[in-house]
């Protein structure tokens, strides 16, 4: 079946541009996540979405990062005025049910963003 | 936040087995202990999960120590595939549902 999908795979942009980033979730999946993964480093939680409830953004890291899920489907993540230390792997996962102790997270292969 | 500590990196020879560590002194009574891994330019994968118990699957085995504290991801056999970063992820007991992602153990498996 089809898994979690990410577009595009590679995004090269000017600094002070603004970008978007598109995740596919798995259908069904109520619980969408957003990851950036810096060169070498873990993965920094961004913002997490369940079902209509509010969303958590307490992982974004200035006012410039946005993110919306519309229908309870597909998500876009923002970047306004990219700088260069935006530069990273923006990963995406989704996952049956927030509300849970235990929810295997599927993610999807990432989008590579580069800040010149 | 719960936290977990890992070593950066472990090497392994081919077709032996590989524990990995993990410590995490701050568990919560109902956190889980998850782990995925991280493949070469691709996203993380489910491993392995377990709450109290030890676990087995097809991949792995999670052995948890009896006060919780520290937990052990158990390779039967590495393979070349298996080098990868492996996460010990606690979930965030504040109620918002995020896990929190460290930077992992780098296993590298000779041949």
């Amino acid at each position: 079946g089809a898994g979690v999908s990410q577009s595009p795979s590679n995004k090269v942009t000017e600094k002070g541009k603004d970008v978007e980033l598109r995740c596919d979730p798995i259908s069904g999946h109520t619980a969408l996540y957003w990851y950036r993964q810096s060169l070498g480093q873990g993965l920094e939680f961004l913002i997490y979405f369940q079902g209509n409830s509010a969303p958590d953004k307490s992982g974004l890291p200035s006012d410039r990062f946005s993110a919306e899920r519309t229908g309870g489907s597909v998500s876009t993540l923002t970047i306004q005025r990219t700088q260069q230390e935006d530069s990273a792997v923006y990963l995406c996962a989704s996952s049956l049910a927030g509300k849970r102790s235990f929810n295997e997270q599927f993610f999807g292969p990432g989008t590579r963003l580069t800040v010149l | 936040d719960a936290k977990t500590t890992q070593p950066n990196s472990m090497e392994s020879n081919e077709e032996e087995p590989v524990h990995l560590p993990c410590n995490h002194s701050t568990i919560s009574g109902t956190d889980y202990i998850h782990w995925y891994r991280q493949l070469p330019s691709q996203g993380p994968e489910y491993v392995i999960h377990g709450l109290t118990s030890n676990v087995n699957n097809r991949m792995a085995s999670l052995a948890i120590a009896e006060d919780r504290k520290s937990s052990t991801l158990i390779l039967h056999r590495a393979t070349l595939r298996d080098a990868a970063v492996y996460y010990c992820i606690l979930r965030d007991p504040s109620g918002t549902y995020k896990y929190i992602f460290g930077t992992g153990t780098r296993l590298k498996v000779l041949a």
